[in-house]
């Protein structure tokens, strides 16, 4: 089971890019690399998911270096909108395979 | 298209008391998701089912939760008797197969509080 590891919190200003790194050091062959975005009271919604490299869409982009042991996601030019909570999700094929850590609180000040 | 429906919103239970939470995925998704997301924590996955039969239940506390996907696409999820620990955001969630490379779509969520 990949355990994934990542800041607490972050504080940004309106505007700049935020880039929030998450550690899995245990990945396995198979798994995949997810990022969520959390507003409160509200689930989970997907920004973007990878395999290696970079994956980049409309919102974010996803850099996975060539160990894959570690991922960071990218978001630029943030927003006051884009103060949520960001979860790293590493999943396999197979039971027992998803695990959301505590996730990165990002606090996007004006 | 519709997302992920779930009913109630919120539930408040004493303890020792019984409680029933409702899904209803996105059609066609043939994968559903039950997640207990306690406060200041992230989503911890109870159960995954693949259209009816069960993926992974290694974290569902079998004594007293229970789950169950008929025909393949509603899913309730019932704990029995609670406990004061339970309290938490219930999230259900689909995806269009499994999640090593589909997206999962979750619904609002049951804050559920046992006192």
């Amino acid at each position: 089971l990949a355990k994934t590891t990542q800041p607490i919190s972050m504080d940004s200003y309106e505007g700049q890019e935020v880039n929030i790194t998450c550690s899995h050091n245990n990945i396995a062959t198979n798994d995949y690399i997810t990022w969520y975005q959390q507003f409160p009271s509200q689930g989970p919604r997907f920004i973007i998911q990878g395999y290696k490299t970079k994956v980049t869409n409309e919102v974010a982009s996803l850099f996975i270096p060539a160990d894959r042991k570690s991922s960071t996601l990218s978001l630029p030019r943030v927003s006051l909108s884009d103060t949520a909570v960001y979860y790293c999700l590493v999943s396999g094929p197979g039971a027992n395979n998803l695990f959301f850590g505590t996730g990165t609180r990002l606090t996007v000040i004006p | 298209e519709a997302g992920v429906a779930q009913s109630p919103r919120y539930k408040i239970i004493e303890k020792r008391q019984s409680v029933a939470f409702w899904c209803n995925p996105i059609s066609g998704h043939a994968t559903l998701y039950w997640y207990q997301q306690i406060l200041g924590q992230g989503p911890k996955l109870l159960i995954q089912f693949q259209n009816n039969g069960v993926v992974d239940d290694s974290q569902l506390p079998k004594d007293r939760f229970s789950a169950e996907r008929l025909k393949g696409v509603d899913s309730t999820l019932k704990i029995q008797p609670a406990k004061l620990e339970d309290s938490a955001v219930y999230l259900c969630a689909s995806s269009l197969w499994d999640a090593l490379e589909y997206e999962q779509y979750f619904g609002p969520g049951t804050r559920l509080t046992v006192t």
